[in-house]
């Protein structure tokens, strides 16, 4: 099936630096779920959005989900280095249950 | 148990044997999947269950692989005759319904093809 993408790739940054990955679809969503998952480990749910517009905050990360419902961001203010990992946006599309991941996007923060 | 166990956590098979890997998902879980993850890539998905329904394995990539889940608790992903390109981490992750509910996911079992 079509891969919903994520950019970008990969991120370098400094502690204390901004950091946002955009996930993007060609169809309209019902609903989008953010992973992460650190190196050497296994994904870890963070949000999910549900509405039209929807935006979220957990501490430092801000999840936004957009007015057409087809693409979603995380906002991390203030990186830290236990931000280090690749962050997944899992889409749902229609009534499907199935759980399937973004192309990720790599974050690197070093002091 | 308090959350999804894999079982075993590292395999090393010889190309052509056949392997069985193990997930145990938290108790009530309705959803289970599995994925395959290669070294610096995202999880694939493979195949789908709700309760001991496989509802979608579509992304089985040959007929070598196949998953039960034959009582809807304990799932099971075999690999018959192993090739290298299996070499990956395979993950389980199990939710209470689905769709609408954060996925759980194991440590993975490591198999290397040798």
């Amino acid at each position: 099936g079509q891969q919903v993408m994520q950019i970008p790739q990969y991120q370098h940054v400094q502690e204390g630096e901004d950091f946002t990955t955009y996930c993007n679809s060609s169809t309209t969503l019902s609903n989008i779920q953010w992973y992460k998952q650190r190196p050497g480990g296994h994904p870890v749910f963070l949000i999910q959005l549900v509405k039209s517009g929807e935006v979220k905050k957990q501490k430092r990360l801000t999840f936004q989900f957009g007015e057409a419902k087809k693409n979603s961001s995380l906002h991390i203010t203030a990186t830290q280095t236990t931000d280090v990992g690749t962050y997944f946006c899992a889409p749902f599309t229609g009534t499907a249950s199935k759980l399937t991941f973004g192309t990720g996007t790599r974050l690197q923060v070093t002091l | 148990g308090a959350g999804v166990s894999q079982s075993p956590r590292y395999k090393v098979a010889k190309r052509g044997q056949d392997v069985a890997l193990r997930c145990d998902p938290i108790s009530g879980h309705v959803s289970l999947f599995w994925y395959q993850q290669a070294l610096g890539q995202g999880p694939e998905f493979l195949t789908y269950f709700q309760n001991e329904a496989q509802l979608d394995k579509s992304g089985l990539p040959s007929d070598r692989f196949f998953a039960e889940r034959p009582e809807g608790s304990v799932s099971t992903l075999k690999i018959q005759r192993t090739q290298q390109e299996d070499s990956a981490v395979y993950l389980c992750a199990s939710s209470l319904v689905s769709r609408d509910t954060e996925a759980f996911f194991g440590q993975g079992t490591r198999l290397t093809v040798v």
